[in-house]
């Protein structure tokens, strides 16, 4: 059974800290990873895709990846109240399946 | 932006109706996918769509349910016979010329079974 595991949160941050997002998986396999954000009542919205072990950046968003210890994580700078959402990890096993496996999401509350 | 859209964008039914939930994927894609929300749940995948024939499904995806390309551009997923716990957000995604290309989701279907 492929488990992907996130604490549901919420996790609250003020206003222009750093959000630190935690997800773990089971599948030793697994070779991409993604966070979606996802705002309540709305679809996910792709934020980030990783491979690679090590850091990756894009604007406000890193996502870091360490596969000998099976966790991916996303960091947000300069929080902002419209970063306010579920953020969901999947993770995707390579060759034959393309069909990622979702966590449950972590609540994200950032508060002027 | 190319985008995925969903019809309807909130679906009452009746125990025991059919229900036809439908996308328009993005126009070059050539994968499809549904995927399903309980509420507070997280996102799990029913069934992918790949040159006119399913390429993987779920466990969640049994003989009620089944899906159809009708035409160049509608991907559809029907329910034969909803049941109350099929209630739940459907989205729809596409992806482009390979399966391990991103996957796109569309804004979703809220299905309320009464």
């Amino acid at each position: 059974q492929k488990e992907v595991e996130q604490n549901s949160g919420p996790l609250s941050v003020p206003e222009g800290a750093i959000a630190s997002l935690n997800c773990t998986y089971s599948d030793r396999g697994s070779q991409s990873f993604f966070w979606y954000r996802q705002y309540s009542g709305k679809s996910p919205e792709l934020i980030m895709s990783i491979y690679s072990n090590g850091d990756k950046e894009d604007g406000r968003f890193t996502a870091q990846l360490n596969k000998a210890s099976q966790y991916v994580s996303l960091l947000i700078r300069d929080s902002q109240p419209s970063d306010s959402a579920t953020y969901l990890c999947a993770v995707r096993r390579s060759g034959g399946s393309y069909i990622p496996t979702f966590g449950r999401g972590t609540s994200l509350i950032v508060h002027p | 932006e190319p985008e995925v859209t969903q019809t309807p964008s909130h679906q009452v039914t009746q125990m025991g109706q059919e229900v036809i939930l439908r996308c328009v994927p993005i126009s070059n894609h050539l994968y499809f996918y549904w995927y399903r929300q309980i509420l507070g749940q997280k996102v799990e995948f029913l069934v992918s769509f790949y040159n006119n024939e399913i390429s993987e499904k779920s466990e969640i995806f049994d003989d009620q349910f089944s899906v159809e390309r009708p035409d160049g551009s509608n991907f559809t997923l029907k329910i034969r016979s909803t049941k109350l716990e099929d209630s739940a957000m459907y989205f729809c995604a596409s992806s482009g010329t390979g399966g391990a290309d991103t996957q796109y989701f569309g804004p979703g279907t809220r299905l309320t079974v009464l």
